[in-house]
């Protein structure tokens, strides 16, 4: 069962626009989310965290929300530059759980057009 | 420079054979983890391993076998039991809390990936 989601498998917007990439997750133990970029042939790359004690982060032209409520965050990009078209990632993590891992969506593509 | 060092980049298989996927970090990480990615799955969990000599089914364990005899060294070998097994395969590592084994995710320390090796089966 996936416990993180990511329910836009696309989004396209134009340069100097914002985007906003959407992400869910059902697990109400996780405190601790990430965002990761991928190019294609590339491994992922860390972009911006969030910790649930938060509700905002910020990073350059990167901000993530957190909605601990509704179990949702989201990722924005503002402006948006050709360059940030990749597959984003959200995942979470239960920072308290023994194990400990990462639990990750399934990506959305971000295409930015001139 | 420290990183994550994954080979080959490409690999070609018949079916029935099994091969080895290498992954060898240099960052002093407890944490390793294998990771196989398909178009429109996203990143999904093969095995993962918090200290050398121990390690952990992901979600998707079956036809893969894993051995962490070194602390830098986290091989995968995928097994002619994998139905499916042409993918993008990632390697990842991460620090431990304080040694606990449990992965360290926060601030600078979060999962550092390779580049990939895409495993094609003829």
């Amino acid at each position: 069962d996936q416990q993180v989601k990511q329910n836009s498998p696309s989004l396209s917007v134009q340069e100097g626009r914002i985007s906003i990439l959407n992400c869910d997750y059902t697990n109400s133990m996780f405190d601790y989310f990430l965002w990761y970029k991928k190019y294609p042939a590339e491994g992922p790359t860390f972009l911006i965290s969030i910790s649930s004690i938060k509700d905002k982060n910020e990073d350059g032209r990167f901000t993530v929300f957190l909605n601990k409520s509704a179990k949702h965050l989201s990722l924005h990009i503002v402006p948006s530059q050709p360059g940030d078209s990749a597959v984003y990632f959200c995942a979470a993590t239960d920072r308290g759980s023994t194990l400990g891992r990462l639990y990750f969506g399934r990506g959305t593509q971000l295409t930015v057009w001139p | 420079d420290g990183g994550i060092t994954q080979s080959p980049k490409y690999l070609f298989r018949k079916e029935g054979q099994n091969v080895t996927l290498s992954c060898e970090q240099n960052l002093n990480h407890d944490a390793m983890y294998w990771y196989r990615q398909d178009p429109g799955q996203g990143l999904r969990l093969i095995y993962y391993s918090q200290i050398v000599n121990d390690f952990q089914k992901g979600d998707i364990a079956e036809g893969y076998s894993v051995s962490r005899e070194k602390k830098e060294s986290f091989p995968l070998t995928v097994t002619s039991a994998q139905k499916n097994p042409t993918a993008f395969y990632l390697c990842a590592s991460s620090r431990s809390v304080g040694g606990s084994g449990r992965a360290d995710y926060s601030g600078a320390n979060v999962l550092t990936f390779g580049a990939g090796s895409r495993l094609t089966v003829l």
